[in-house]
Parts: structure tokens; C-alpha cells; sequence
């Protein structure tokens, strides 16, 4: 099993739709990242986050240490949001990720 | 905006061949990463660095080879390359002090035919 699961594994929605991408992990961790990856494979980092929650334009993101959960929200989502996300928690020296959830927004 | 490079974004080269990833970054970032990530799959470390002259091997098993030589420089060389090495790699960096976030390269993608 891995570390870090995501759900759901795919995700198609209409423009506009409020969008939940969830993250479980199994260990003790420092940080949880979400990060977005786009076709051609550039990552970029989205969020950081060890406790609360944290908002930048229409991404939210929250985490809850003691459930050891995270989601990533989208608020009125649009075609260019379609992409990778990933999920990815610090621990020690390292960085554990998610295989992603892929999120398609049709006009 | 991460200032964060890898070249080239695309490789496509022939079995045997010696090949070197490049990966630099112009933030004075001490640690610096290696991801190997094949289709549909997570990430997966294959090497990692804290600093000039220290490297080491990630929890994938790679036959890859990396030096650190300067700060702003971490390449990643395959001494003779297989098509079991097609994968995507993707470089990161962030500073050394604590839990900081991690800033990611384009990624090179890489063929052996």
C-alpha cells in the first residue's frame, strides 16, 4: 500500500464546478505539498502546508494532522486548471508522492 | 517564479550511448534532487544532494550516476543507456534549513531506442 493515496484517481468537471481532490497518508510527516503537474511534465509547487489551511486565488487547500488528511479545492474551475495534482508529504530527508489525480475542466 | 532549469526537455537516443541530464539552479539552493517518474506513475527519488561533494543514492534503485561539484549544478549521467532508462526525470531543489518547499524543473524526457 502505498504512503500517500489520492482520490480520485481521475476527475472530469464542467466549468465553474467547486472541485475536492483528497490525500491520505500513512506516516509521521513535517509537510504536505500539493503540486501541479501540466502536459510536458513541468511540476510546480502549489501549497505547503503542516497545519490549517491555506488559500491562493481559487485553490484552497487544508490538512488535518490528526485524521492525516488533506484536500485541495478548486473553486469555479476552468479548462486551464486540467492537469496533474499531486500530493506529496515531507518526512526526514525526503519527499513521498502520490500517483496524482488527473483533473480534465470541459468548457 | 522557481528559476529552477533542465536540459534537454526531450532526449531521444540509442542504446550504449553515454548521456548527461543537466539540472541547474540560480536560487543557492544547498539540496538538490533527482525524480524518476515513469507514465501514470508517482515520482520516485533516485538521488539526492545537501550540498557540494555530497551525493547519494534516493530509494529507487538507479543506474544512474550524479555529482555535485558546484552548488547551482547537479547532473545525472547514464554511462551506457538502456530502454529500461525511458522515463521521465524530473530535478528539484530548496534550501537547506528545515522543511522548506520544493521547487521543480521542467523534467527532461528521455527515449533509448
Amino acid at each position: 500500500k502505498n504512503e500517500v493515496e489520492q482520490s480520485p484517481q481521475n476527475l472530469t468537471a464542467q466549468e465553474g464546478e467547486f472541485i475536492t481532490i483528497n490525500c491520505s497518508y500513512s506516516v509521521g510527516i513535517s509537510a504536505l505539498h500539493w503540486l501541479q503537474q501540466h502536459p510536458g511534465g513541468g511540476i510546480v509547487s502549489l501549497f505547503m502546508l503542516s497545519s490549517g489551511k491555506k488559500k491562493h486565488g481559487r485553490l484552497i487547500a487544508t490538512i488535518n494532522i490528526q485524521e492525516k488528511h488533506s484536500s485541495l479545492h478548486i473553486t469555479a474551475s476552468h479548462p486551464r486548471d486540467s492537469a496533474v495534482y499531486i500530493c506529496a508529504v515531507s518526512s526526514n530527508y525526503k519527499l513521498t508522492f502520490g500517483k496524482g489525480t488527473l483533473l480534465t475542466v470541459n468548457p | 517564479e522557481a528559476d529552477i532549469y533542465q536540459t534537454p526537455r526531450y532526449l531521444v537516443i540509442g542504446t550504449g550511448k553515454k548521456i548527461t541530464l543537466e539540472c541547474s539552479q540560480t536560487m543557492g539552493h544547498d539540496k538538490m534532487y533527482w525524480y524518476q517518474q515513469d507514465p501514470g506513475m508517482e515520482l520516485h527519488l533516485i538521488h539526492y544532494s545537501y550540498g557540494v561533494n555530497s551525493t547519494e543514492k534516493g530509494d529507487l534503485s538507479s543506474e544512474s550516476t550524479v555529482s555535485r561539484i558546484r552548488t547551482e549544478h547537479f547532473p545525472l549521467t547514464l554511462e551506457s543507456a538502456r530502454p529500461s532508462h525511458t522515463s521521465q526525470y524530473l530535478c528539484a531543489s530548496s534550501e537547506a534549513r528545515g522543511y522548506t518547499e520544493a521547487f521543480f524543473g521542467q523534467g527532461t524526457r528521455l527515449t533509448v531506442v
